[in-house]
């Protein structure tokens, strides 16, 4: 069965500066999509970021990138000059290119020191 | 506005009483889904839909139950709600098979936080 894991139930960054989250996962499917939601305080889920297994070119949207490696099962994720807004619970996701099932992470959350 | 909508927002029950959250959305979309959160554990999908009249069990699907008689709507029905059902549910859609890959993202309501006692 596929699993996720989020091994920093808590991280912190002053502002501007760059913070990575972790995630891993177990797969033993070769197609599959990975993502990024955001669920600030409002608990509003946010999707931030998506990665397809089959393209090798990691993802970037604006300030967030990630860190795919395919073969280590590992997606991290970058946010780069870190904001206030930026605050929330992060959630790795997985999905499975046959039925849509999304598989989550426990979460991280990340908090921003002003 | 294309949104996923939930009601209600927040509800206080006792156990067995039967209960309803409603899910609809506005953007004709295939495939529905019903997750819970509970803290430390990630989301876990309950049921989902692949298209109308079509559902099939998640990971937890124990004491819910979902119908899908129309594309917009999807409820999810708790026959007889126990305290371990306590917890933020959270409706979500995307196009499914009408799309690829890159379109597949899955819009989430606002989340629906239940408390049984």
């Amino acid at each position: 069965a596929q699993t996720v894991t989020q091994s920093q139930p808590e991280m912190s960054v002053q502002e501007a500066e760059t913070v990575t989250l972790s995630c891993t996962y177990d797969t033993s499917e070769s197609d599959y999509y990975l993502f990024w939601y955001k669920q600030p305080p409002s608990r509003q889920m946010i999707l931030v970021i998506r990665q397809e297994a089959y393209k090798q070119q990691n993802a970037t949207e604006n300030r967030f990138s990630v860190n795919f490696q395919k073969a280590a099962k590992s997606f991290s994720l970058k946010i780069s000059d870190s904001q206030l807004g930026d605050a929330a619970m992060y959630f790795c996701a997985y999905e499975m290119d046959s039925n849509y099932q999304l598989i989550w992470g426990a979460g991280t959350k990340l908090i921003i020191k002003p | 506005e294309a949104q996923v909508t939930q009601n209600p927002r927040y509800l206080i029950t006792v156990t067995g009483k039967k209960l309803t959250v409603t899910c609809s959305q506005n953007m004709n979309h295939e495939y529905m889904s019903w997750y819970r959160q509970d803290p430390g554990l990630g989301l876990r999908q309950i049921y989902y839909s692949m298209n109308v009249e079509v559902t099939d069990k998640g990971d937890v699907p124990e004491g819910y139950k979902v119908s899908r008689k129309e594309k917009r709507n999807f409820p999810l029905i708790l026959e007889s709600p126990s305290p371990n059902q306590t917890s933020l549910y959270f409706c979500a859609s995307s196009l499914g098979l009408a799309g690829g890959p890159i379109l597949n993202e899955q819009f989430f309501g606002p989340g629906t936080r239940l408390t049984v006692l």
